[in-house]
């Protein structure tokens, strides 16, 4: 089956900071949807970006993410980590017509004044 | 335009009792998910529906847990006699049904079996 693999589990920095997430995903399927949703404390996901279109740069609210097909990867960036970007960062996978989304682990981003 | 909304917010069992969980999706919207996010772990799918047809429900503990979406709109989740793995909290989404929609959560329930 579909699986996404997300290797840190926590991120802290410093405010202003670059912040980068990894992403890797496995799919039979060779045109998937990947997602980032952003999980603030005691809410619920939502989105943040997402990408079909292999080496095309997506961005919103400040952060972007290319998804790289020969390498299944979709890596988020932000240049410079704001204290309200503390929050759960899923990274997940959508293989085929409004299936329902594989997430991976979660990476938590802890920003610091 | 109202989100989707879930009730109750929060459930507190004993180990072998039953409990519903209620969803809203958003009005159109014809897929309806519900997902299980144990704590500090991300949405796991249970099942999903298009309309009121369940269209994948390969991970749900069958013995225990049922969903129904009997007129395509509002949709139940039951689990018959709890056990403590299921402490969780169970999500409901849902979306316009096209491919790489963006897939609307609701708020949540928080279930917590002793």
């Amino acid at each position: 089956g579909d699986s996404v693999t997300q290797t840190e589990g926590l991120v802290t920095l410093t405010e202003g900071l670059p912040v980068m997430l990894n992403c890797t995903y496995q799919t039979i399927y060779s045109n998937p949807f990947l997602f980032w949703y952003v999980q603030h404390l005691n809410e619920s996901p939502r989105l943040l970006l997402k990408s079909f279109t292999d080496n095309k740069r997506t961005e919103h609210q400040g952060f972007h993410a290319t998804l790289h097909k020969s390498s299944s990867s979709f890596h988020l960036q932000k240049s410079s980590a704001q204290l309200s970007d503390s929050a759960l960062y899923y990274c997940a996978l959508s293989g085929n017509y409004a299936q329902g989304l594989t997430f991976g682990l979660g990476t938590r981003v802890s920003v610091f004044p | 335009e109202a989100g989707v909304t879930q009730s109750p917010r929060y459930a507190v069992l004993q180990e072998g009792q039953a409990v519903s969980f209620w969803c809203d999706p958003i009005s159109g919207h014809d897929t309806l998910y519900w997902y299980q996010q144990p704590r500090d772990q991300g949405p796991q799918l249970l099942v999903y529906f298009r309309d009121e047809a369940v269209i994948d429900n390969s991970q749900l503990p069958s013995d225990r847990f049922s969903a129904v979406r009997p007129k395509g709109t509002n949709s139940t989740l039951k689990i018959q006699s709890a056990k403590q793995g299921d402490t969780a909290t169970y999500l409901c989404a849902s979306s316009p049904g096209l491919l790489g929609a963006e897939q609307f959560f609701g708020p949540g329930t928080r279930l917590t079996v002793l």
